[in-house]
C-alpha cells in the first residue's frame, strides 16, 4: 500500500465509449501525475498538477482530459479512444517543492484495453 | 525531452549471480532515482542519489550516481528470485521526473 489508490484496476472499452479513471492519494501531497506505460516504451508523462493547477501537458491528444478537483483527487476522462491507447495508466503523487529528494508514490495502475 | 537509456533491456540470471544495470543520459539532473515495479503494481522507489559520485547501499543493492550527475548504476549482489521485476531509473529536475527505458530482470531459482 503506497497511499495512492486507482479505480478501476481493469477497464475494457469500445472506441465510442466515455469512461473516467480515478486516482486518490491519502498522503497530503500537493502534486499529482498521470503516466502512460506501454510495452517496450519508457513511462510517458501525460499531465502534472501542482496545487490543483495543471503545470504540464505533454502533447497529449484531446481525447484524454484530466481533472483535479482538489489536491487528493485526480481524474482522467477518456472519450473516443483508439486501440493504440491500450496501456497501463499510472497515477502518482509527490510532496511538491521538496527539492532533489522529491519522491513519487505510485498507484497500482489501471489496465486499459480499447477494442 | 530528457532521454534516459537503460542497459541491458532484459536480463535473465541464476540465483546467486551478480549483475549491474546502467542508466545513461546526456542531461544533468538534480537527483536520480531507482524504482522497482512488479507485475500488476506501480513502481516503488528504492533509492534517491543526489550528489555526484554518491554511493548508496541498500542490503544487496548498491547504487552509484555519476560524477557529472548524468548517469547511474545499480549493482545487485547474490541476486534472489525476489529481486525479479522491472527496474526504472528516473532523473529528477524540480517536479519533473524523466523515466528511463527500463530493465526487466528475471532471477531463476
Amino acid at each position: 500500500e503506497t497511499g495512492v489508490t486507482q479505480t478501476p484496476r481493469h477497464l475494457v472499452m469500445g472506441m465510442t465509449n466515455k469512461k473516467s479513471l480515478k486516482c486518490e492519494q491519502h498522503l497530503g501531497h500537493n502534486a499529482m501525475y498521470w503516466y502512460k506505460q506501454s510495452a517496450k516504451k519508457p513511462l510517458e508523462l501525460m499531465f502534472v498538477y501542482s496545487l490543483e493547477e495543471r503545470v504540464e501537458n505533454n502533447s497529449v491528444p484531446s481525447r484524454f482530459s484530466p481533472e483535479c478537483p482538489n489536491s487528493s483527487h485526480l481524474f482522467l476522462h477518456l472519450h473516443t479512444l483508439q486501440p493504440e491507447d491500450s496501456a497501463l495508466y499510472l497515477c502518482a503523487s509527490s510532496p511538491a517543492g521538496q527539492g532533489p529528494e522529491n519522491e513519487q508514490f505510485f498507484g497500482p495502475g489501471t489496465r486499459l484495453t480499447v477494442l | 525531452t530528457q532521454l534516459l537509456e537503460q542497459s541491458p533491456q532484459f536480463l535473465s540470471i541464476q540465483e546467486g549471480e551478480n549483475l549491474t544495470v546502467y542508466c545513461n543520459s546526456s542531461s544533468v539532473f538534480s537527483s536520480l532515482q531507482w524504482y522497482r515495479q512488479e507485475p500488476g503494481e506501480g513502481p516503488v522507489l528504492l533509492v534517491t542519489v543526489v550528489t555526484g559520485g554518491e554511493v548508496k547501499k541498500l542490503k544487496r543493492l548498491t547504487f552509484q550516481f555519476g560524477d557529472a550527475r548524468k548517469d547511474s548504476s545499480l549493482h545487485i549482489t547474490a541476486a534472489q528470485p525476489g529481486d525479479t521485476g522491472l527496474y526504472l531509473c528516473a532523473g529528477v529536475t524540480g517536479n519533473q521526473f524523466y523515466f528511463g527505458t527500463g530493465t526487466s530482470l528475471t532471477v531463476i531459482p
